[in-house]
């Protein structure tokens, strides 16, 4: 059965650090990833979203994700952090009209 | 564009009441999703329709929960009768194009409470 892991559920960065948010999923083939946003108390917003070619896949607000298909992750990567990207993360597949969303990940950023 | 339109934005009701959920995608988009939020499930898709016909309601919890799409414009999700447990966010998304590919967009919630 397919799933979306994300194994950290909070994660703290100072601010102008990168930061690395991990996404594993299980299915065996290649499967449509996403990566969306959600600051608190608003709807979720797409990042950035892979289907194929490219394993770098770029997005909005200066991220970027990595699908790596030999470890079934697509980890969410941004540089330097801003305090506005403080907000919960979630990673999603989609697969024969059926979509998993992880569980999210509750990032904070330190001044 | 007003983006996707969700009402109420706040509802209280009492355990056994029915609760309706309404959703105005945004115009042209031919896909409507349904989601729930809690802190202790997360985020999970409740149905989704395309062109007006419900696609996949493999995640609506059980027979107390309906949604319908009469035409394009416009989609509600009834809960009859309503428990404590399903109080959370729900959210109400479109897209267009292909669902599983195309950009989701979503409107503000509305937060329900069932006492």
């Amino acid at each position: 059965a397919q799933s979306v892991t994300q194994p950290d559920i909070h994660i703290t960065v100072s601010e102008g650090a990168s930061l690395e948010l991990r996404c594993n999923y299980s299915y065996g083939a290649t499967p449509y990833l996403f990566w969306y946003v959600q600051s608190p108390g608003q709807g979720l917003q797409l990042l950035l979203k892979y289907f194929s070619g490219d394993t770098l896949v770029q997005g909005i607000k200066g991220f970027e994700a990595e699908f790596k298909r030999s470890q079934s992750s697509f980890n969410l990567r941004k540089p330097s952090v801003h305090w506005s990207d403080a907000a919960e993360y979630f990673c999603a597949l989609y697969n024969f009209n059926k979509f998993y969303f992880g569980s999210g990940t509750k990032l904070n950023v330190k001044p | 564009d007003a983006g996707v339109i969700q009402s109420p934005r706040h509802e209280v009701t009492e355990m056994g009441q029915e609760v309706t959920l309404r959703c105005k995608p945004i115009s042209g988009h031919n896909s409507l999703f349904w989601y729930r939020q809690t802190m202790m499930r997360g985020l999970e898709l409740l149905i989704y329709f395309n062109n007006n016909v419900p696609i996949d309601d493999s995640g609506m919890p059980e027979d107390r929960f309906s949604a319908k799409m009469p035409n394009a414009s416009f989609s509600t999700l009834k809960i009859q009768p309503s428990e404590p447990r399903d109080s959370a966010v729900y959210f109400c998304a479109s897209s267009f194009g292909e669902p599983g590919t195309d950009t989701q967009y979503f409107g503000p919630g509305t937060r329900l409470t069932v006492l």
